[in-house]
């Protein structure tokens, strides 16, 4: 099955900086890459989300990038806002399957 | 409009008890999902229900088992609870098999003991 790494686990950055988080999978066939925000308690919510026929995509301050050649991925977050800390998750759906793999979660602290 | 509904919140079960847990998709999604999410760890996937039947099926043991009923509501049911099931309990709906447009619940939270 597919395998989703997922680094760093944890990460610090001063207020208005970027952070980038990044993941990596193992399954050729994997055709759509989400990501999720959750907040402590909270359920995942969805915060962007790209196809394996797109290169980068954008929303706001949030992009994520893929790179198919490399099989890898990764969420960008530029002028890091306070309410931007919590654990995100990446996750990567075969299109031969119909679950999500989970990466381990990053946690990422905005210090004010 | 209702997001999806997990019923309920916390539940504090004895080691070797049974427990059922409840979700309630989003109007109009016919196909529920179900995850685990031990702390500290990504949801790892138990099944996947579309039309009342099973889709898809995560390495669980056979004490976890589930329906969906005509309303497509759905049901995780986990026999012989043990410590190792604490974990928070997530269902998440979509209109079709494909899992694009996910929502996920709040959860469930279970806590063996």
């Amino acid at each position: 099955g597919e395998n989703v790494e997922q680094h760093p686990s944890t990460l610090s950055v001063q207020e208005g900086d970027s952070a980038v988080i990044k993941c990596t999978y193992s399954d050729s066939a994997s055709n759509y890459f989400p990501w999720y925000k959750q907040e402590l308690g909270k359920r995942p919510q969805l915060i962007i989300d790209i196809r394996s026929n797109v290169g980068e995509k954008k929303d706001q301050r949030i992009a994520v990038t893929l790179n198919k050649t490399a099989k890898h991925f990764s969420l960008h977050i530029t002028e890091t806002q306070p309410e931007d800390s919590a654990v995100y998750f990446c996750a990567a759906i075969p299109n031969t399957g119909n679950q999500f793999y989970f990466g381990t979660g990053t946690s990422l602290t905005v210090i004010p | 409009d209702a997001g999806v509904t997990q019923s309920p919140t916390h539940l504090i079960k004895t080691r070797g008890q049974h427990v059922t847990l409840r979700c309630s998709p989003i109007s109009g999604h016919k196909s529920v999902s179900w995850y685990q999410q031990v702390l500290g760890q990504g949801p790892q996937f138990i099944f996947q229900y579309y039309e009342k039947e099973e889709r898809g099926r995560g390495n669980f043991p056979d004490r976890f088992s589930a329906r969906q009923f005509p309303n497509y509501s759905s049901e995780l049911n986990v026999n012989a609870l043990l410590l190792g099931d604490s974990a928070l309990y997530l269902c998440a709906s979509s209109f079709g098999t494909s899992n694009y447009g996910y929502t996920f619940g709040s959860g469930t939270r279970l806590t063996v003991v």
